[in-house]
């Protein structure tokens, strides 16, 4: 069973459109993430929940907009995509804020804007 | 901003060798991690070493911290082909809580 698990794996979309992403934990865990990371594989974080609610949001354009209608799960909505959101989007979880032991990666969904 | 900065930037080795790879941090944490990527996956988390301990092993892994230099170093002992990644430290807590702040990372190629 896969613990995180995001979907797609590839979107490949044009400027101007809309998309979403999910993002689904099994682990129980009750804080969740969302990374952006750029073409220099540098990982930003964008935002993180806890137990669905909203605690980081690092400065991000509210183009993006996440939502969580369960501790379990954690989606991200682009709106009005633009060339430079092309990258690799990655959700996480953590047991907790504390985050004593580490976190738990999904395998990415490659976003490119054409 | 960026909490952890790696050294060096690429690293490349023969099967067999030892890897070490340092990690710099610019503020307070509650404990720091490593992180293994391999080409087009996801993050794997490896180790997790807290602020009060120096020293850490798992298998073939060994991390240290040294919070009065705000440095952390990872060794991988023996090292084999498989371990071919891009190794990314990343800090958690003081002024990061809530979330880990990621180095840019060392990619690590190890010859067979």
């Amino acid at each position: 069973d896969t613990a995180v698990s995001q979907t797609p794996k590839y979107l490949v979309t044009q400027m101007g459109n809309d998309k979403s992403i999910k993002c689904e934990q099994n682990l129980g865990h009750d804080t969740m993430y969302w990374y952006k990371q750029d073409s220099k594989k540098f990982l930003k974080i964008m935002f993180s929940y806890n137990n669905k609610e909203l605690i980081i949001n690092e400065t991000v354009p509210n183009r993006f907009s996440p939502k969580s209608p369960d501790k379990a799960h954690l989606n991200l909505h682009i709106n009005s995509l633009e060339l430079g959101d092309s990258a690799v989007y990655f959700c996480a979880s953590s047991q907790d804020l504390a985050d004593l032991y580490g976190y738990t990666f999904g395998s990415g969904t490659r976003l490119t804007v054409v | 901003s960026q909490q952890g900065e790696e050294d060096p930037q690429a690293l490349s080795i023969q099967e067999g060798e030892n890897a070490t790879m340092n990690c710099s941090y610019k503020t307070s944490i509650n404990n720091l991690q490593w992180y293994r990527q391999n080409s087009g996956r996801g993050l794997v988390h490896l180790i997790l070493i807290r602020s009060n301990e120096r020293e850490k092993h798992s298998g073939r892994l060994r991390v240290t911290l040294d919070t009065s230099k705000k440095s952390s170093s990872l060794l991988i002992t023996a090292s084999r082909a498989a371990d071919t990644a891009s190794y990314f430290c990343a800090g958690a807590g003081g002024t990061s809580y809530g979330k880990l702040t990621f180095g840019q990372g060392t990619i690590l190629t190890v010859h067979p």
